[in-house]
């Protein structure tokens, strides 16, 4: 079974520039999540989908961040603009049932 | 409101010793928990998960309990090895269709 797939693997990105970050879930997996993981920090969800539908954003800066996910699969996160204390790796999961399956996440460094 | 709490939050243990990771939680109505590994760098590993009707889980060296009454899980780690070098993330699940709450992890160095 392939795992969750996320690109890029980096970036870098200055100040109030916009950024994209992509992610595709394993195969059947209905339910995606984006976390925020801040160095020396656990993840903290930003947002939670069930296909393509929302159900958890209330830790997503709505000013800023926005997501979306195509057909039920892919997703995609995106920050515009760009803040210093964005950075972070940002962390993509699908589940099916009980467990996890956690992307190699994309680590983003705002400058 | 979910709060999940781990102690230490960075450990150092010589090879071979037998250690053990606590990881506390406020809310006890949990669906299960699942411990993870994280190396630098990279993603989340899912190395045991316990349902809420469950007490321990092992896989090899490593053994995690659950007192839900209490609000606790340990994660422990047998006959420990540099190999297992990395951080260990505590996450709790609230309900079927919830997000995962995660402690702050330990971080652990096991020197040869």
């Amino acid at each position: 079974e392939a795992g969750v797939a996320q690109s890029p693997r980096y970036k870098i990105i200055e100040k109030r520039q916009s950024v994209a970050f992509w992610c595709n879930p394993i195969s059947g997996h209905a339910t995606l999540y984006w976390y925020q993981q801040i160095l020396g920090q656990g993840p903290k969800l930003l947002i939670q989908f069930q296909n393509n539908g929302v159900v958890d954003d209330s830790q997503l800066p709505k000013d800023r961040f926005s997501a979306e996910r195509l057909k039920g699969v892919d997703s995609t996160l995106k920050i515009q603009p760009a803040k210093l204390e964005d950075s972070a790796v940002y962390l993509c999961a699908s589940s099916l049932n009980y467990g996890y399956t956690f992307g190699s996440g994309t680590r983003l460094t705002v400058v | 409101k979910q709060e999940v709490t781990q102690i230490p939050a960075a450990l150092s243990v010589p090879e071979g010793e037998n250690l053990v990771l606590n990881c506390s939680f406020t809310d006890s109505a949990i669906y299960n928990l699942q411990w993870f590994r994280q190396d630098p760098g990279k993603g989340l590993t899912s190395l045991l998960l316990i349902q809420s009707s469950q007490r321990e889980q092992t896989s090899g060296r490593l053994n995690a309990s659950l007192d839900k009454s209490s609000g606790r899980s340990t994660l422990y780690i047998a006959a420990s090895q540099p190999g297992d070098s990395a951080t260990y993330l505590c996450a709790v699940r609230n309900n079927a269709g919830n997000m995962l709450t995660f402690g702050g992890g330990t971080r652990l160095m096991v020197k040869p």
